[in-house]
């Protein structure tokens, strides 16, 4: 049973357009929420995360939307690019239980020129 | 930079035969993880540890150990491979506190098992 789900599980857009990729929970002790980024044959890496306190957070071309009484996150790739092409995976964790990380299954993107 | 090795990046092992996967970090992190990537499941957790001499069950601990001899290092064992172990397996360190929940991950090795 995943405990993190992600959706869709792949998609393509065109250079140019907003990817937007979804994320729900389940567990109402999650307070954290990484994003990490996988490009093909490299290793996960951090992209951008948030927490309970927030609703918001950006970094550049990336959003993170959270609505936290429904338990569902979104990330948001505006202008996509090319070199975005990645699978992207949403994950949460405990505070009070240190740093492991639960992810979901991730998003393959695919961004066409 | 953040550096987490992992070794070998990659083997291929016989059914029922003993592995052993390496991971050594020079981030002076006190948390070392294991995870397995497989298709369709993600990024599982395997075990985990937050100090040495000392590690914790992940998710899927079932057919895996693992050793934490040291703050750098960190190993996974496999005393009997079967085929559905076979996978990449990630090793990832992270520090400690409210600011420090980024995992760094190693590069992989990727486990064939026949």
């Amino acid at each position: 049973q995943q405990q993190v789900r992600q959706s869709p599980q792949s998609l393509t857009v065109w250079e140019g357009e907003t990817t937007i990729l979804n994320c729900s929970y389940e567990d109402s002790t999650f307070d954290y929420f990484p994003w990490y980024r996988q490009f093909p044959g490299k290793s996960p890496a951090l992209l951008i995360a948030i927490s309970l306190v927030s609703n918001k957070k950006e970094d550049g071309r990336f959003t993170i939307f959270f609505n936290k009484r429904e338990k569902k996150l979104s990330l948001h790739i505006t202008d996509s690019q090319p070199g975005d092409s990645a699978t992207y995976f949403c994950a949460a964790s405990r505070n009070s239980a240190g740093n492991k990380l639960t992810f979901g299954i991730g998003t393959r993107v695919l961004v066409r020129p | 930079e953040a550096a987490v090795t992992q070794s070998p990046r990659s083997k291929v092992a016989v059914t029922g035969g003993k592995v052993t996967l390496s991971c050594h970090q020079t981030n002076n992190h006190d948390y070392m993880y294991w995870y397995r990537q497989d298709t369709g499941h993600g990024l599982r957790l395997i075990h985990y540890s937050y100090v040495a001499d000392s590690t914790e069950k992940g998710d899927i601990p079932d057919g895996y150990k693992a050793s934490r001899p040291s703050q750098e290092n960190f190993s996974l064992i496999l005393e009997l491979a079967s085929l559905s172990q076979t996978a990449v397996y990630f090793c990832a360190s992270s520090d400690w506190g409210q600011d420090a929940e980024t995992l760094y991950f190693g590069s992989g090795t990727r486990l064939t098992v026949l």
